[in-house]
């Protein structure tokens, strides 16, 4: 059983495009998390909702829209793509904030051409 | 504003020798402090974390981790490596109060066998 799942798993697609990324978490689990992996591995966190609320949004232009229907699901929905959003992004969850362990998913690898 | 630095982008070992990697954070508050490994083409899995207690910390796969606070550093260890070890080590530190987890760049460890 897959804790933290995201589809899909590779997306490619050109730029100017809309492209969405879902993740599900079956752990039960109140808070889930958006990451952004660049090319050189590093990892940073764009949004975190808690019980389908935002309480983390950092710098991240508003063309990224995160969507929590429930507390097993976070969506990301990118509009108008740029070439700049190409990376690898991480679903996350846990319980209780932050400062628990966090479960991550298996990424989503977006190209953007 | 959080940080957290280690100190080695790329790691090159030979089987049985024994690894270290640094990973010092900026916050002067009560820290919960984790390493993350990410094998190659996997997503993030959690090696050990520490919140309270004992400053020596001990994970899966044989590795440990020793909290020194009056250092700010966080240093993973494990006394002989082998070529499964082979991914990217992620440091990453989260202020109690602060609501976000912060990570390092990462460091690449190749295991020759």
């Amino acid at each position: 059983d897959t804790a933290v799942s995201q589809t899909p798993k590779y997306l490619v697609t050109q730029m100017g495009n809309d492209k969405s990324i879902k993740c599900e978490q079956n752990l039960g689990h109140d808070t889930m998390y958006w990451y952004k992996q660049d090319s050189k591995k590093f990892l940073k966190i764009m949004f975190s909702y808690n019980n389908k609320e935002l309480i983390i949004n950092e710098t991240v232009p508003n063309r990224f829209s995160p969507k929590s229907p429930d507390k097993a699901h976070l969506n990301l929905h990118i509009n108008s793509l740029e070439l700049g959003d190409s990376a690898v992004y991480f679903c996350a969850s846990s319980q209780g904030s932050s400062y628990n362990e966090q479960f991550f998913g298996p990424g989503t690898r977006l190209t953007v051409l | 504003a959080q940080s957290v630095s280690q100190h080695n982008h790329h790691v090159i070992l030979s089987e049985a020798a024994s690894l270290e990697l640094g990973c010092n954070y900026s916050y002067g508050g009560t820290v919960n402090l984790f390493w993350y490994v990410q094998y190659p083409g996997q997503h993030l899995q959690l090696l050990l974390k520490y919140f309270s207690g004992d400053p020596l910390v001990k994970g899966i796969k044989g590795f440990e981790a020793e909290f020194i606070k009056s250092k700010f550093s966080f240093n993973l260890r494990k006394p002989s490596v082998q070529w499964s070890d082979t991914a990217e080590y992620f440091c990453a530190v989260n202020a109690v109060r602060g609501g976000k987890l912060i990570f390092g760049q990462g460091t690449e460890l190749s295991v020759k066998p």
